[in-house]
């Protein structure tokens, strides 16, 4: 079955710095990838859609220049937590369509990356 | 606004036994997809079940099944002969062809017990 791989699982950083997470779809290719954010218990929120060689898009409260998406090739996405701070501290999804499915094609996710800003 | 509602934040369940996962959804949109996700204490979010709005058929995975109320919006989840594998955090979900992503509800847990 699809592969989503997202690295890294774990994650603890200083106040101040910035983070990259990667989200690779390991045998399919995919022009949309979904960057999710997860508080404990409770539901998975949608905070950007990646799009393969083109800007992504945010949902409406999350910024932008806090939270940078690259898309730049059909297998890799990436988010970069700039200046973390604590209240960045969560579990972060990321998921991917097949270039080949339709909009109603089933995501695959990956494991999700736990951020622990200190 | 397109939203997805779980009421039961929690359920329990004893092994062997059958459990109904309640969903209810609003959206204007005709063509849309509905989705039930499983996520285990390892985070992994797993696809359980997935419905056609435009199918009257309630889908069927195994020993999982949803009953799929078209006009009142609902869409929920039966699970039999529950094991203890099935102890997760169960999420409805939809998409609509115009928005292209994926709204979760708020998610229910699910505890089985022996």
């Amino acid at each position: 079955g699809a592969v989503v791989s997202q690295h890294p699982s774990r994650v603890i950083c200083k106040s101040g710095t910035s983070v990259k997470i990667e989200c690779r779809s390991l045998d399919f290719q995919a022009t949309t990838m979904f960057w999710y954010r997860q508080f404990p218990k409770q539901s998975l929120m949608l905070m950007a859609t990646s799009n393969e060689g083109s800007k992504a898009t945010y949902e409406q409260g999350v910024e932008k220049d806090k939270f940078l998406i690259n898309h730049a090739s059909l297998t890799l996405s990436t988010l970069t937590v700039t200046s973390a701070h604590p209240e960045d501290s969560s579990f972060y999804i990321c998921s991917a369509r097949d270039l080949q499915g339709r909009y109603n094609s089933p995501l695959h996710f990956g494991n999700g990356t736990r951020l622990t800003v200190t | 606004a397109q939203t997805v509602t779980q009421s039961q934040p929690e359920m329990s369940v004893q092994e062997a036994e059958t459990v109904t996962l309640s969903c209810t959804y609003d959206t204007s949109e005709s063509d849309y997809y509905l989705f039930w996700y499983k996520q285990p204490p390892s985070r992994q979010m797993i696809l359980v079940i997935r419905q056609e709005a435009y199918k009257q058929q309630n889908a069927t995975e195994n020993r999982f099944s949803v009953n799929f109320q078209k006009a009142a919006k609902s869409f929920s989840l039966k699970i039999s002969d529950s094991q203890l594998g099935d102890a997760a955090m169960y999420f409805c979900a939809y998409i609509t062809g115009t928005a292209s992503k994926l709204t979760f509800g708020t998610g229910t847990r699910l505890q089985v017990t022996l």
